[in-house]
């Protein structure tokens, strides 16, 4: 069994700061992907990351790809309380069809004013 | 957003006996997947499906039961609701088995006293 460990669980920053969540694994992922979850509703994807050492940004949000494909972070800059919300990795196994994505734990993120 | 409608939104239940939530969605899409989500585990698959009649196994499937007769409705059965089973569950499809991103319904909270 494929496992994702993400760091932290929960973070409570003030609005215009700067965080970064990590998801981590010793196994190897032919994709990663970010999800973002808020209270009541299911998951919305953010993005997926493919290639070894790829970095995406969306907005102020900046997604990495280890160079192993074991490990991805997310950091967010400047912070807002919109971003407020689960902020849940995936990870899609090497072998083994139908889309069996290990989730991570998720990370808990709160924004205040 | 993707059309997935997930019914009942919300159930509460005795300890024994059978619960079926049910899935639907207008996308036409192949791959429909049912998942648990509780505190510290994140998201974990069920079952999934990969066409009419055709379903799988996912990490946790002791317990559950699915069908999916058409290509819009898929419906997860708990033959014997245990308290074990309290959960917010999701259902998922997806266009592709490839890993393609996963478009989540808004889930059913589901309590089993």
């Amino acid at each position: 069994t494929q496992l994702l460990e993400q760091s932290p669980q929960f973070l409570s920053i003030q609005e215009g700061e700067n965080l970064t969540v990590y998801c981590n694994s010793s196994s190897v992922f032919s994709s990663l992907q970010w999800y973002r979850q808020e209270p009541g509703e299911g998951p919305v994807l953010l993005v997926t990351v493919v290639t070894g050492g790829e970095v995406k940004k969306l907005k102020r949000l900046t997604f990495q790809f280890g160079d192993a494909r074991k490990d991805s972070s997310l950091h967010i800059t400047a912070a807002q309380p919109g971003d407020t919300g689960l902020y849940l990795c995936a990870g899609a196994g090497i072998t083994g069809g139908g889309n069996k994505l290990t989730f991570g734990t998720g990370t808990q993120l709160k924004v205040e004013l | 957003d993707a059309g997935i409608t997930q019914s009942p939104r919300h159930k509460v239940t005795e300890t024994g006996t059978p619960v079926t939530l049910r899935c639907h969605q207008t996308e036409n899409h192949r791959y429909m997947y049912w998942y648990r989500q509780d505190p510290g585990h994140g998201l974990r698959l069920i079952h999934y499906s990969y066409g009419v009649k055709d379903t799988d196994k996912g990490e946790v499937s002791d317990g559950y039961s699915v069908s999916r007769s058409k290509t819009e409705d898929f419906l997860l059965t708990l033959e014997s609701a245990t308290s074990s089973q309290t959960s917010v569950y999701f259902c998922a499809i997806s266009r592709t088995g490839s890993n393609e991103k996963l478009f989540f319904g808004s889930g059913t909270q589901l309590s089993v006293l």
